[in-house]
């Protein structure tokens, strides 16, 4: 398969801390995009960082990029309860891979 | 401006039989991807199409197959259904060929009986 790995699985932490999700992936991309999804509806795209980039910012998102291990991670600063969601990094080549997921609970 | 929507919303059929799904794009969106979503196997990629064309397709049997007509909508359909089929069927637009921001539909969770 060539779909992606995301760890961890799932993750749960409170209001106000940090979460980091790591995602591997298997072929050469153009680009790596995070993407949310609440309970089993479409997803929405959170951010794109391209191949010769390394990191990149969008509000409370940070992601980064090592082409060299295949490998992204991102990480929510100051979460909030509305963050509780599934979080899945996608490697686009000609087509958009899907890596396997993460699910983040964020208490009150 | 209106979202990706996807009809129907949710469908029971049952073994043997075929199903259609409708996906309607972001209005000036030419590209459009269809993906299954299971518990088990996660997001996996159906097909792809740009301008009526397939431009790519995923590791689906024959029994998925799909088209786009001029108006950039798109259908999915799936013939000789197995219970393995039940799952939500993803539908997302974009405006060019290059996947680099999709938009989803809420989906169509079919269940196969």
């Amino acid at each position: 398969s060539q779909q992606g790995e995301e760890d961890p699985q799932a993750l749960s932490i409170q209001e106000g801390e940090n979460a980091t999700m790591n995602c591997s992936y298997k072929t050469s991309i153009n680009n790596l995009q995070w993407y949310r999804q609440n309970s089993g509806r479409g997803l929405v795209h959170l951010i794109l960082i391209r191949s010769n980039e390394r990191e990149k910012h969008s509000g409370r998102l940070r992601v980064t990029l090592d082409t060299s291990k295949k490998s992204s991670s991102l990480l929510i600063t100051a979460s909030r309860a509305a963050d509780t969601a599934s979080y899945f990094c996608a490697g686009n080549t000609d087509k958009l891979i899907f890596g396997t997921g993460t699910r983040l609970q964020v208490f009150p | 401006k209106a979202g990706v929507t996807q009809t129907p919303r949710y469908l029971i059929k049952t073994r043997g039989q075929q199903v259609t799904l409708s996906c309607s794009p972001i209005s000036g969106h030419r590209s459009v991807s269809w993906y299954q979503q299971t518990p088990g196997q996660g997001l996996q990629f159906l097909f792809e199409y740009f301008s009526e064309t397939q431009r790519n397709k995923g590791n689906f049997p024959g029994r998925f197959s799909g088209r786009q007509f001029s108006n950039s909508r798109s259908e999915m359909n799936v013939s000789t259904l197995e219970l393995g089929d039940s799952a939500l069927y993803l539908c997302a637009s974009s405006w060019t060929a290059s996947n680099e921001k999709l938009f989803f539909g809420s989906g169509t969770q079919l269940s196969v009986l």
